[in-house]
């Protein structure tokens, strides 16, 4: 079965500093794909970056980008230069087989808190 | 683009009531989720549309649970004879296919609590 596992429950960076959010995954398939979801206060689950599996370098969206390293089922998201807006709740997920219309597997995620 | 919308944004309920939840999709958004996260966990998939039918349904989705989308448009999530277990927060994603990647939009979510 798959499975998103998110080791970090909390992290705390200062403003401008640059973090990194672990995420390993598990799967048996050859394709799939890969999500950053960053979840505010507010509930609503904002999409930040996704990595295919056949993806032969890293995905990256502005101040975000994907340390892909597929040998080691890893999806880590660093975001670099912090800011006091990126404190949240952030998701990683995982779809299966690269499809659309598949459940996205999401982690228990990690609260990032960003301080000045 | 106004978003994913949902209506209400909280619902006080009592066990055994029936709740509905409503869900407006960005409107060229074909494909429909409902999703549900408890404290602490992330969200777990319910349900999927591809315009009207439903096509997926996870093992979460319990009888008491029935999700429609009558017309490709909005969606409603239907609890009957709630459980203090269903308290959670529901969210509703629309999606479309850019390049390899689904996309996944969110709305803000109804949070159920269950007296």
């Amino acid at each position: 079965a798959q499975k998103i596992t998110q080791t970090q429950p909390g992290m705390f960076v200062q403003e401008k500093e640059a973090v990194t959010l672990d995420c390993t995954y598990d799967t048996s398939d050859q394709s799939y794909g890969l999500f950053w979801y960053k979840q505010p206060s507010s509930g609503e689950m904002i999409f930040l970056i996704y990595q295919g599996s056949y993806d032969e370098q890293n995905a990256t969206e502005g101040r975000y980008s994907l340390n892909f390293q597929k040998a080691r089922k890893s999806a880590n998201l660093v975001i670099s230069a912090s800011q006091l807006g990126d404190s949240a709740m952030y998701f990683c997920a995982m779809s299966e087989a690269n499809q659309a219309g598949t459940a996205l597997i999401f982690g228990k995620g990690t609260t990032l808190s960003v301080s000045s | 683009d106004t978003g994913v919308s949902q209506d209400p944004r909280h619902k006080i309920t009592k066990r055994g009531q029936n709740v509905t939840f409503r869900c407006d999709p960005i409107s060229e958004h074909n494909r429909l989720y409902w999703y549900r996260q408890t404290l602490g966990q992330g969200p777990e998939f319910l349900t999927y549309f591809q315009n009207e039918a439903q096509l997926e349904k996870s093992r979460l989705l319990s009888d008491r649970f029935s999700a429609e989308r009558p017309k490709g448009s909005f969606s409603t999530l239907e609890i009957q004879r709630t459980e203090q277990g269903d308290s959670a927060m529901y969210l509703c994603a629309s999606s479309f296919v850019q390049g390899a990647a689904e996309k996944l939009f969110f709305g803000s979510g109804t949070q159920l609590s269950v007296l």
